[in-house]
């Protein structure tokens, strides 16, 4: 079946520097989800990739999809420690198919 | 707007208990589901809707059962509770139209079974 692996699992960042986490996918995903967990809470939606190639970005977070449509990547600049929490890949195969998350990167920023 | 709601916050179960889990969202979207997250295991899908009257197994269904009777209502019963079920249950409901399949996640149930 379907897996998706993510990497790292951990994270420790200090404050300013970058770092990228990556997402893999064992088949070809319609399409490509992040999410955020802070610790305690709920998943939150950060962005969905559609397209091959994909590349976009939400100020210091840069979101990219491969062009075989089985990788994805989530890079973040100049952290913060408002970056701190966990962060979720997650696709489907199909449209409104099965979501699949991966295991995620829990992010630890040091001052 | 509520946006998800999830209930109860916490929930203690003895082993061979039922119980239901509450859902419900007030964005009439199509798109619901229920989740647990176990400790580095992510969150895995347990059963999903697309819309009232059709549900679909996720990757960990067995135990669970779910029915769709309405769109704003996605409950998960428990039908005879067991330790390996102590987990944290989210319901999430999304749009089905393009460009809207933004998943709101509720704030989750914190279930123990002894």
């Amino acid at each position: 079946g379907q897996q998706v692996m993510q990497i790292p699992q951990y994270q420790h960042v200090q404050e300013g520097e970058d770092f990228t986490t990556y997402c893999n996918s064992s088949t070809t995903l319609s399409n490509i989800q992040w999410y955020k967990q802070r610790p305690g809470g709920h998943p939150v939606f950060l962005i969905q990739l559609v397209k091959s190639g994909e590349v976009k970005k939400q100020k210091r977070l840069t979101f990219q999809f491969g062009e075989a449509k089985k990788n994805s990547s989530l890079h973040i600049t100049a952290t913060q420690t408002t970056d701190v929490g966990t962060y979720f890949c997650a696709g489907s195969r199909v449209r409104w198919g099965k979501l699949q998350f991966g295991a995620g990167t829990q992010v630890v920023v040091t001052p | 707007n509520a946006g998800v709601t999830q209930t109860p916050k916490f929930q203690v179960l003895k082993t061979g208990q039922s119980m239901t889990l509450q859902c419900a969202q007030d964005m009439n979207h199509e798109y619901m589901s229920w989740y647990r997250q176990d400790p580095g295991m992510g969150l895995r899908l347990i059963h999903y809707s697309v819309g009232a009257g059709i549900t679909d197994q996720g990757e960990v269904p067995n135990g669970y059962n779910v029915s769709r009777s309405t769109t704003e209502d996605f409950p998960l019963r428990l039908l005879s509770a067991a330790p390996s079920q102590t987990s944290v249950y989210f319901c999430a409901s999304s749009y089905t139209g393009q460009g809207k399949e933004t998943q709101y996640f509720g704030p989750g149930t914190r279930l123990l079974v002894l």
